[in-house]
C-alpha cells in the first residue's frame, strides 16, 4: 500500500508570506502528526489530528495551524513566515491515537523542506 | 523537563559495533522507540522496547534499557556503510499520549 505522501517536497518562500503543506496518510490511518525538524534540534512536535480533531498541540506560536479532513488528509499552515521557520516538516500517520502499544508505529513521509528567504 | 537527550554524532569503523545512547525523562513511559532516518528520507521505526524489559535483540540490533537510570541504548553489531543514518530515540509518554523525541545521533562509518 502507498506510504505517507507529503507535498510539495520543496518550497521557497519569502518572509511574511504564508504557506500550506499537505499530508496524505496511509490508507486506513486516522492519526496524523506534524513535526518540525531542524539540525541539532531533533523533532519538535507541532500537533496531532485524529478523526478531524486536534488531540495534541506542541509549543509553537499561533502562526502554525493545521486541520484534518474527513478522508484523514491533513494540511498545515504557517502564516507570516519568519527566517527561523526554515526546516524540514515531517508528517507521520498511525493507525490509532492515544495509548501507546506495540502497534502504535508512526509512519513518516519524506517531508517538505521549507526555505524562507 | 521533557527532554530526551542523545549525543549528536557517533563515528565508528566499518565492522565494529556502534552503541548509541539516549536518556529519557518520564519513568512512566511504557514504550521506547528507535527510529532511523536515512538521507533524504523520512523516519522509519527500527525497533521498540516495552518498559518492563531489560533487553531486546533483533538480528544485529540490541536494545538495552536501564529503567532506574532512564537510559536506553541501541547497539548495532558489525556496522555496515548502509547503517549510516541519523538515529532517533523517542519515548511514548502515557500521561499525554505524545512521543517525545531526542535530537538524533548521526552515525558516521569510517572505512
Amino acid at each position: 500500500k502507498a506510504g505517507v505522501t507529503q507535498t510539495p517536497r520543496y518550497l521557497i518562500k519569502t518572509r511574511g508570506q504564508q504557506v500550506t503543506l499537505s499530508c496524505s496518510p496511509i490508507s486506513g490511518h486516522r492519526s496524523v502528526s506534524w513535526y518540525q525538524q531542524t539540525p541539532g534540534q531533533g523533532l519538535q512536535f507541532l500537533f496531532e489530528y485524529f478523526s478531524e480533531t486536534q488531540r495534541n498541540k506542541g509549543n509553537f506560536p499561533g502562526r502554525f495551524s493545521g486541520r484534518q479532513f474527513s478522508n484523514s488528509r491533513s494540511e498545515m499552515n504557517v502564516s507570516t513566515l519568519e527566517l527561523g521557520d526554515s526546516a524540514l516538516y515531517l508528517c507521520a500517520s498511525s493507525l490509532t491515537s492515544g495509548q501507546f502499544s506495540m502497534n502504535t508505529e508512526a509512519f513518516f513521509g519524506q517531508g517538505t523542506r521549507l526555505t524562507v528567504v | 523537563g521533557e527532554d530526551v537527550e542523545q549525543s549528536l554524532f557517533l563515528s565508528v569503523r566499518e565492522g565494529d559495533s556502534s552503541v548509541i545512547n539516549c536518556t529519557y525523562t518520564d519513568s512512566s513511559s511504557t514504550y521506547l522507540y528507535w527510529y532511523k532516518q536515512e538521507p533524504g528520507a523520512g523516519l522509519q521505526l527500527l525497533t521498540y522496547i516495552f518498559s518492563n524489559m531489560d533487553m531486546k535483540q533483533d538480528q544485529r540490533l540490541t536494545v538495552l534499557l536501564n529503567k532506574k537510570d532512564k537510559h536506553l541504548s541501541l547497539r548495532i553489531a558489525d556496522t555496515q556503510t548502509g547503517d549510516s543514518a541519523i538515529y532517533f530515540c523517542a519515548e511514548g509518554q502515557d500521561s499525554n499520549y505524545q512521543l517525545i523525541w531526542g535530537a538524533g545521533t548521526k552515525l558516521i562509518i569510517k572505512p
